[in-house]
């Protein structure tokens, strides 16, 4: 089973942050938090990944709680390439478990 | 190069027949998996294998074969599937060093329709 909760879904306007936040209350201390998205009919493709630190990329933040019990995965100018499931994994090793995720609907 | 690719990207097959899935990539990763979509869920894993070796099998149906037959190859062979087998089969790679937790790369899948 998953271990993580995320709202089933979210909508944002074109342009704006979109913050989608994950919780993992039972995540262990070698757990990494991975982030996916799949756009419709696509493969899902990888987004970003932290142990305990904040991290940034080209695509994407990741905010991590202190006691890393949660997590919010920041696209900082949505547009409407950006609609599409994203997902929220605990992962330590190869084992990917994918939850129901959230949609993230962006609008004009 | 982040390129998996998979072929064919759909399948149509009855019951009766042998087909095999086909997945590649050159990004020099010695895991890759097999996943299994249904319409509107998430994907599930099939199978991982690592260095060329099966490491995971998710109490698949032995109707699916798998095969890594080199580094960049993975196969899955298909026989007497039934219709509750259409789905989207995906494939992924990543690096394996260490035991550690690495990204994985998605192939955009095959559509497999059995009728």
């Amino acid at each position: 089973d998953a271990k993580t909760t995320q709202p089933p879904s979210m909508d944002c306007a074109e342009g704006r942050a979109a913050n989608l936040p994950c919780n993992h209350s039972t995540i262990s201390g070698n757990e990494y938090v991975y982030w996916y998205r799949q756009i419709h009919s696509q493969g899902p493709q990888y987004i970003i990944h932290g142990l305990k630190n904040n991290e940034t990329n080209e695509m994407a933040s990741l905010i991590i709680t202190e006691d890393r019990k949660s997590s919010t995965l920041i696209l900082p100018h949505a547009t409407l390439r950006d609609t599409a499931v994203y997902y929220c994994i605990v992962n330590w090793g190869n084992k990917l478990v994918f939850g129901a995720g959230t949609i993230l609907r962006v609008k004009s | 190069d982040t390129e998996v690719t998979q072929t064919p990207k759909h399948l149509v097959m009855g019951m009766t027949n042998k087909k095999s899935l086909k997945c590649e990539q050159h990004m020099g990763h010695r895991a890759m998996y097999w996943y299994k979509q249904k319409a509107k869920k998430p994907p599930e894993l099939m199978f991982v294998y690592s260095y060329e070796k099966l490491s995971i099998n998710e109490s698949v149906p032995s109707r699916f074969s798998p095969e890594c037959p080199n580094s960049s190859l993975l196969n899955l062979h298909l026989h007497a599937l039934q219709p509750e087998d259409s789905a989207l089969y995906l494939c992924a790679s990543s690096q394996v060093i260490g035991g550690s937790s690495y990204e994985q790369y998605f192939g955009p899948g095959t559509r497999l329709t059995v009728t």
